[in-house]
């Protein structure tokens, strides 16, 4: 079975910062999707990033951008010039649609809870 | 365009009892997804469904069932409630050709008494 650890349970940068949230997975196959979603108090999920395990260039989405190292088995999250509005969980996601015979539920970090102080 | 809807908000039932939540997905999305989300925990995946068959389940008893309508709307029925059922239940949307992406509605907060 897939896992997918998030080492950080709490993280608080000033705003206009830069913060790294840490991901690591453990899988065994060679084909997969990896995500970002981030949570707000107001509980909606929203997908930041999405990145393909075969391409090897990093995933980007404005201020958004991933370290994906295959390799390590490893999927960073940057923000740059954090803002008082990314304040939330965050949640790295994995799913490999080629083991579960073609649908793709998704498996979840533990969350990151991230604050932005002013 | 309309994102991902689910009915109701909040719900509170008793212990035994029987629930049936609802979930409406996106414009041009033919998968749904369910996951449960326990206080401070990250969701786990409950099953999915695309043309109207539940096509993979996660680690959850048959107390947890679905069905997937004509129009790709679906339900999640949960029967002989436990209090260790009281959760966030999300519903997730997937586009066709891209099912493992999925966009969230705002879920519904069950609690059990």
């Amino acid at each position: 079975a897939q896992t997918v650890t998030q080492s950080q349970p709490e993280m608080s940068v000033q705003e206009a910062e830069t913060v790294t949230l840490s991901c690591t997975y453990d899988t065994s196959e060679n084909n997969y999707y990896l995500f970002w979603y981030k949570q707000p108090p107001s509980r909606q999920m929203i997908l930041v990033i999405r990145q393909e395990a075969y391409k090897q260039q990093n995933a980007t989405e404005n201020r958004f951008s991933v370290n994906f190292q295959k390799a390590a088995k490893s999927f960073s999250l940057k923000i740059s010039d954090s803002q008082l509005g990314d304040t939330a969980m965050y949640f790295c996601a994995f799913t490999s649609p080629y083991s579960g015979g073609g649908a793709d539920g998704l498996t979840f970090g533990k969350g990151t809870h991230l604050i932005i102080q002013p | 365009d309309a994102g991902v809807t689910q009915s109701p908000t909040h719900l509170i039932k008793t212990r035994g009892q029987q629930v049936t939540l609802r979930c409406s997905p996106k414009s041009g999305h033919d998968t749904v997804s369910w996951y449960q989300q326990a206080l401070g925990q990250g969701p786990q995946f409950i099953f999915q469904y695309y043309e109207e068959e539940e096509r993979q389940r996660g680690n959850f008893p048959d107390r947890f069932s679905g069905h997937q309508f004509p129009n790709y709307s679906s339900e999640l029925n949960v029967n002989a409630l436990l209090l260790g059922d009281s959760a966030l239940y999300l519903c997730a949307s997937s586009p066709r050709g891209l099912r493992e992406t999925q966009y969230f509605g705002p879920g519904t907060r069950l609690l059990v008494l």
